[in-house]
């Protein structure tokens, strides 16, 4: 399996509180996406990354903001949660910008909010 | 919307037969596609690949046809086996980005 973590796991949290997810990779891939994923919708793109500090919008990216500092860590930030973010969140690794290879997906994060 | 379209929600083998798992796409650029398997509570895994230049390519027991003339991708799992019960996507490459379809549950019955 791809070295790739998700913190935390499991968060419950109340409507306009701020949260952060976390993604960690031991890979070295230069490019890591996050995405959510609902019942009827699939996965859908939240914001993806293709190097550190440049980073871009997916098709859900409202509510959310994200931060690449380090090759090895993505940040999604929820500046102020809402039920509508209640979602499982997937982090994704991948060496290419998608069309000359697989990504590697995290096992993702649960988030309720109240 | 979903650019990649729907399917059969839920599709019953029997342990030993071949499942085939269909999927429409909207977006005639799209260039690249992958199929993957997503068990309960675990994150997608990557299955197979095809390229637009291909209309078929062999994995081990999976098989993936593309026909671009009518934007259909399908995924062929030989002598299914309960361990293949999970839920699985298509996903195409439009504009440097993967886009999911909705997914279809493969359930096996023994």
């Amino acid at each position: 399996d791809a070295g790739i973590t998700q913190s935390p796991r499991h968060k419950v949290t109340e409507t306009g509180t701020p949260v952060t997810l976390r993604c960690h990779q031991t890979e070295n891939h230069r490019y890591m996406y996050w995405y959510r994923q609902d019942p009827g919708h699939g996965l859908r793109l939240i914001h993806y990354s293709y190097g550190v500090k440049d980073t871009d919008k997916g098709e859900v990216s409202d509510g959310y903001s994200v931060s690449r500092s380090k090759t090895e860590d993505f940040l999604l930030t929820l500046e102020s949660a809402t039920s509508s973010q209640t979602s499982v969140y997937f982090c994704a690794i991948g060496t290419a910008i998608s069309n000359t290879g697989e990504l590697f997906f995290g096992e993702g994060s649960r988030l309720t909010v109240l | 919307g979903e650019s990649v379209g729907l399917h059969l929600p839920t599709l019953s083998v029997q342990e030993g037969d071949n499942s085939i798992i269909n999927c429409a796409y909207s977006n005639s650029a799209s260039d690249y596609f992958i199929w993957y398997k997503q068990e309960s509570g675990k994150g997608p895994q990557f299955i197979i690949d095809i390229r637009s230049n291909m209309d078929k390519r062999q994995g081990q027991r999976v098989t993936v046809l593309l026909n671009k003339t009518v934007k259909h991708l399908s995924l062929q799992i030989a002598a299914t086996q309960p361990g293949d019960s999970a839920v699985y996507f298509c996903a195409e490459n439009f504009t440097g980005k993967l886009i999911f379809g909705q997914g279809t549950t493969l359930q096996v019955k023994p």
